[in-house]
């Protein structure tokens, strides 16, 4: 069965500071990924999405950049962190013919 | 318009009650529709998916009206378990594309009490 992992569950960061969030998708080849930022109170915002290994689309222009290495690998990366980039940052995976999308446990970002 | 929409809620019913859900959506070229289902500060996860006019599954009955461009969710025989987070979610039209991608609702909230 196919099983997603997100790490760290919980992370505070100073502004300024770099992030990287890790997202492993285990159990099937060649998914399609997500990286979705939930703020408080507020739904879901696709940020990136990939197809393959370096093929990265970007949603809406922000602070955030992020990679593909491998397969079942999507990293969300920044390098200066601002204050409104706290939030619930989901990662999901999907296999393309049925649209359906299974989401990771998510990080919980406090910019301070 | 937004591509979906939902009644915010929050919907607040007693045990055993039943409870009705509404969602619209703008793309008359949406082929299939979800349900997702998110607790508390937890990952929204797959409650049911909506292919043709409506399915059921077990007190949760799911349906679609196409040329009211209009989705619902009915829940039977309210459980304290299904507090929670209702999302509807509207795969982008197919236009050959296979991304999968998803516009997701603001969410319904559930609390039901005892």
């Amino acid at each position: 069965s196919q099983t997603i992992h997100q790490w760290p569950a919980t992370l505070v960061q100073p502004v300024g500071s770099p992030l990287s969030l890790e997202c492993t998708v285990e159990g099937t080849s060649n998914p399609n990924l997500y990286w979705y930022r939930q703020a408080a109170g507020r739904g879901l915002q696709l940020l990136f999405y990939s197809v393959g290994i370096g093929q990265i689309s970007s949603e809406v222009p922000q602070n955030l950049s992020a990679s593909r290495p491998q397969d079942r690998q999507f990293i969300l990366s920044s390098k200066k962190l601002l204050l409104s980039d706290s939030g619930f940052y989901l990662c999901a995976w999907s296999v393309s013919t049925s649209g359906r999308q299974f989401f990771g446990p998510g990080t919980r970002l406090t910019v301070l | 318009r937004k591509e979906v929409e939902q009644d915010p809620g929050p919907f607040n019913v007693p045990e055993g009650a039943t409870v009705a859900f509404n969602c619209t959506y703008s793309n008359s070229a949406s082929q299939s529709f979800f349900w997702y289902r998110q607790d508390c500060r937890k990952e929204p996860k797959l409650l049911m998916s909506v292919y043709s006019s409506g399915n059921e599954d077990g007190r949760f009955t799911a349906q679609l009206n196409r040329a009211s461009q209009y989705i619902s969710l009915l829940i039977r025989d309210s459980k304290l378990s299904d507090s929670a987070t209702y999302l509807c979610v509207v795969p982008l039209a197919d236009r050959g594309s296979t991304l999968g991608r998803l516009y997701f609702g603001r969410g319904t909230q559930l609390t039901v009490w005892p």
